[in-house]
C-alpha cells in the first residue's frame, strides 16, 4: 500500500538555524498538508497546499515558515529561523483529487524537530 | 467545522468490541465525520468516514445517528495493538462532488486501552 514518507526522522537544530522537513507524497496525490504536534498536545493544521499555492494556513504559519514543491514530487516545510518553541513532531499529509468518497488524507511517519 | 465531544479515556478487554461515542450536535448538512487514530507519537491513521450512512471497511464500522449529531465508531474485535488515541473530526465538503479538502481539526480525542 503506498505510503507518505518523510525525512528525516528526528532532526536536531540550533535556534535561530533554518531547517527543511522533507515528504514525498503519494503518488498521484494533488493535496498536500503539514500538521504539528507539540509534545502531549493536540495535532495542530499548519498548511495546505495545492496547484503549487497555499490554499489555506493557521496562525502559527507565519513568516518564519514557507512551503514548496521544488521538483514535482518532494513536499517541504521550510523554517528560517527556528526557535525553542517550534520543537515538535511535524506531520506531513496527502490527499488525492478525486470526486469521488476516497478523499482522504494518509500521513506521514512524521519529524521530531528538536531545537536547541 | 463542527466542534466535537469524545470521552477522555475508554477500556476495553482484548476480543471484545470497542464502540467509541462522539457527539457532534451542531453538524451541517454538508459535513462528513471522520476517524482517525494515533499510536504513541506515529502520524495519525485513517479509519473511517461517512455522511449519514453507516458504514464498514476492514478496520471498523461507522454507526451515525438518523439526526447525524452523534456517531458511533465500532471495533468489532478489539486487540492490543488497538490501543490508542481516537479522534473524531468534523470536516466540511468544499467542492459540489463532495470532496472534502480543507483541514482536520484535531481535538484531544479519545485514548482506548485494551487490556488482555
Amino acid at each position: 500500500e503506498p505510503e507518505v514518507t518523510q525525512t528525516p526522522s528526528h532532526q536536531v537544530t540550533q535556534m535561530g538555524q533554518e531547517v527543511i522537513l522533507r515528504c514525498v507524497p503519494i503518488s498521484n496525490h494533488l493535496y498536500f498538508y503539514w500538521y504539528r504536534q507539540i509534545l502531549g498536545q493536540k495535532v495542530e493544521f499548519l498548511v495546505s497546499f495545492y496547484n503549487n499555492e497555499i490554499s489555506e494556513k493557521s496562525e502559527i504559519f507565519d513568516d518564519q515558515f514557507s512551503v514548496e514543491r521544488p521538483d514535482g514530487s518532494n513536499f517541504t516545510l521550510k523554517i528560517r529561523s527556528t526557535k525553542l518553541e517550534d520543537s515538535a513532531m511535524y506531520f506531513c499529509a496527502t490527499q488525492a483529487r478525486l470526486l469521488s468518497k476516497a478523499d482522504t488524507q494518509y500521513f506521514g511517519p512524521g519529524t521530531r524537530l528538536t531545537v536547541l | 467545522d463542527a466542534k466535537t465531544t469524545q470521552p477522555p479515556s475508554m477500556d476495553c478487554a482484548e476480543g471484545r468490541a470497542a464502540n467509541l461515542p462522539c457527539n457532534h450536535s451542531t453538524i451541517s448538512g454538508n459535513e462528513y465525520v471522520y476517524w482517525y487514530r494515533q499510536i504513541h507519537s506515529q502520524g495519525p491513521q485513517y479509519i473511517i468516514h461517512g455522511l449519514k450512512n453507516n458504514e464498514t471497511n476492514e478496520m471498523a464500522s461507522l454507526i451515525i445517528t438518523e439526526d447525524r449529531k452523534s456517531s458511533t465508531l465500532i471495533l468489532p474485535h478489539a486487540t492490543l495493538r488497538d490501543t490508542a488515541v481516537y479522534y473524531c473530526i468534523v470536516r466540511v465538503a468544499l467542492r459540489a462532488g463532495g470532496t472534502s479538502y480543507g483541514k482536520l481539526t484535531f481535538g484531544q480525542g479519545t485514548i482506548l486501552t485494551v487490556h488482555p
